[in-house]
Parts: C-alpha cells; structure tokens; sequence
C-alpha cells in the first residue's frame, strides 16, 4: 500500500514569515508530485506538477523541490500573507496507473 | 463552463436515503476521477472512468456506492442507503489524458451530511 505522507498536518505563522512543510513518497515507481492548495469552500488548485529529481518550480511566492531517489518534496513559501491560508496537498503519481495517491494535508493558517 | 461543476454543493441526508451527486467536468476531458474525503483525511481514490468506461472502482467502499459515465461527460455518483459513515465531501476531478503526470482539475466538492 502507497502511502504519502505530510508534515507538519497543521501550522499557523505570523504574516511575512516564511515557511515551509514535506511531502514524503515511496521513490520505487514514481511518476509525477503535485501539489495543490485547497482554500476552504472552493476547488483544490493545483500549483506544482514534478517529474524530474532535482526539479525546482516556483510560482510567485511559492517554490517546491523534489527529491525522487529519496523520496521528498518540499513546499516553500516566503513573506506568508493571510491570503496563503489553506490546506496544501500533495498527491503522487506512479508509473503504470491513473490514480493520485493524496496525502492528509499540511493545513497553514497566517496570522495578521 | 471553464471549470469542473460539482452539485449540490452541500446535501443533508438521514440514514437509509439514496443521494446523488454530479460531476459536470471540463469539455473535452477524457479522465474523470472521484475521490472521498474524510474530516482529517486527504482524499482517497474511490473510481476512474476513461471516456464513458469505468476502469477502475477499486475505492468504492461498499456495493452501495455506485458511479456512472454514460456518455463520456457528466458523471454522478450514487449512494444508497447512506449511513452515517458515508459522510464527506465528496470531489471530482477531470484530466485531459489518462497518464496521472497531467494536472487534474477538482470541482469543489460536495459535502455529504449523513444525519
């Protein structure tokens, strides 16, 4: 059974702290790591789509890395804003299937 | 529309009733996934159509459940007899390929209230 895991499961910061949280995988047969984040009453958003060990992806003030071989990626975000509060997921994708395989999720409350 | 279309956006159901929920996804999209989330939990698989066939139901917890693409498009997922454990907000999701390295599109869910 696969099995992603995140932590912290939840964390509140202060307004222009930045922060960061970890999406744990098994490395055998993967394909792909999203990431989304999920505001409260609306869609799951997605962020990041990463394939390659080492990839790097930033998207404003967010960033993520991806470490396939030991099996890890890390989700930054610098200068937090209240508007960041949500829930951040990651899902990942293995080889020779359809399905995301989601993690429980690292709720982030930033605080005015 | 632009995006994947989940109704209702909330349902209260008592024990023992027959509930469905839709999925209009984006136009086009071949993939159509349901996932069910737990309070704590992240979503968990439950069944994956490609056009109108239904690939996979290995999530579907119990024969209750039931989910349906009959024409390729607009889904719905059908519970009978609900019971309290049935609880959860219920998301859809539609992609454009079948490989999972492509994003994937999420309604916003349908929270299914079991009193």
């Amino acid at each position: 059974i696969l099995n992603v895991e995140q932590s912290p499961q939840s964390l509140h910061v202060q307004e222009g702290d930045s922060t960061n949280f970890t999406c744990s995988f098994p490395s055998s047969n993967f394909y792909a790591l999203h990431w989304y984040r999920w505001e409260t009453a609306k869609s799951p958003e997605a962020l990041f789509v990463m394939t390659l060990n080492g990839d790097e992806k930033k998207k404003g003030r967010i960033s993520a890395t991806l470490n396939t071989k030991e099996g890890y990626s890390y989700l930054y975000i610098k200068g937090s804003q209240p508007e960041d509060s949500a829930t951040y997921l990651c899902a990942l994708a293995t080889s020779g299937t359809y399905k995301y395989i989601f993690g429980t999720g690292t709720r982030l409350k930033v605080l005015a | 529309g632009a995006g994947v279309s989940q109704s209702p956006r909330y349902k209260v159901a008592k024990r023992g009733q027959d509930v469905a929920l839709r999925c209009d996804p984006i136009s086009g999209h071949v993939s159509l996934f349901w996932y069910q989330q737990a309070l704590g939990q992240g979503p968990e698989f439950l069944t994956y159509f490609q056009n109108e066939a239904q690939l996979d139901k290995s999530g579907l917890p119990s024969d209750r459940f039931f989910a349906e693409r009959p024409e390729g498009s607009v889904s719905t997922l059908k519970i009978q007899r609900t019971q309290q454990e049935d609880s959860a907000v219920y998301l859809c999701a539609s992609s454009s390929f079948g490989p999972s390295g492509t994003e994937a599109f999420f309604g916003q869910g349908t929270r299914l209230t079991v009193v």
